[in-house]
């Protein structure tokens, strides 16, 4: 299997519910992304994991949890959620970070929805 | 804090019309990238723009950067339902420790 793969696809969980997400890249990339996408909005990055470690954490609330095991997985833990957490969370991949250099390639998303 | 603001929000267009999107800012990026977005899938790149005026053409999609590199342009040649998708823009901003600042997307629709 080539490029960025999410599980699961789509995702409904109560507030008080722990889930995961799961992220997995066959490029051979140095870093993962974690970004929010909600409708009408730019792209929220929220976790950048470069070489295994973490270089970007922009202001995200603690009830979401990243890990980064190895290079090639990244999953974001997620436990007691809002309804307005409710997205379409993207996992995306780069040769380097920062990646102006480095375009970003995409998995297809989880949609989550919190009841 | 560097923005980048898209138009339009929203288009909806027949088939063999052309069209054109904009990307704005009042900041400078080092380069640019578009992207299109399909239905259920994650956004793919179609092209990166580093220099001020240039223009990179892909089949009917014609994507400039202005001279200044604070704004692009895409215009798409006869559209075709293929078309149909969400189109991103993306700079890297030389103010925010070139981080990608992302436009909100222009949704686009041809209908056949």
């Amino acid at each position: 299997e080539t490029g960025v793969t999410q599980t699961p696809r789509h995702l409904v969980m109560g507030m008080t519910n722990k889930k995961s997400l799961k992220c997995e890249q066959h490029l051979g990339h140095n870093a993962m992304y974690w970004y929010k996408q909600s409708a009408k909005k730019p792209l929220e990055l929220m976790f950048v994991y470069s070489l295994e470690e973490r270089v970007e954490n922009n202001s995200v609330p603690s009830r979401f949890s990243p890990e980064c095991p190895n290079s090639s997985h990244l999953f974001l833990h997620l436990h007691t959620l809002q309804p307005e957490d409710s997205a379409l969370y993207l996992c995306a991949s780069s040769q380097d970070y920062p990646g102006y250099n480095s375009p970003l390639h995409f998995g297809n998303g989880t949609r989550l929805t919190v009841t | 804090t560097q923005l980048l603001e898209q138009s339009p929000q929203f288009l909806s267009i027949q088939e063999g019309e052309n069209l054109t999107v904009y990307c704005n800012s009042s900041s400078v990026f080092s380069s640019l990238q578009w992207y299109r977005q399909e239905p259920g899938e994650g956004p793919v790149l179609l092209v990166t723009v580093v220099t001020g005026g240039e223009v990179k053409k892909l089949k009917r999609l014609t994507f400039q950067f202005g001279d200044a590199r604070k704004d692009s342009s895409l215009h798409i040649t006869a559209a075709q339902p293929g078309d149909t998708g969400l189109y991103l823009c993306a700079g890297v901003g030389v103010d925010s420790n070139y981080q990608l600042i992302w436009g909100a997307g222009t949704k686009l629709i041809i209908k056949p």
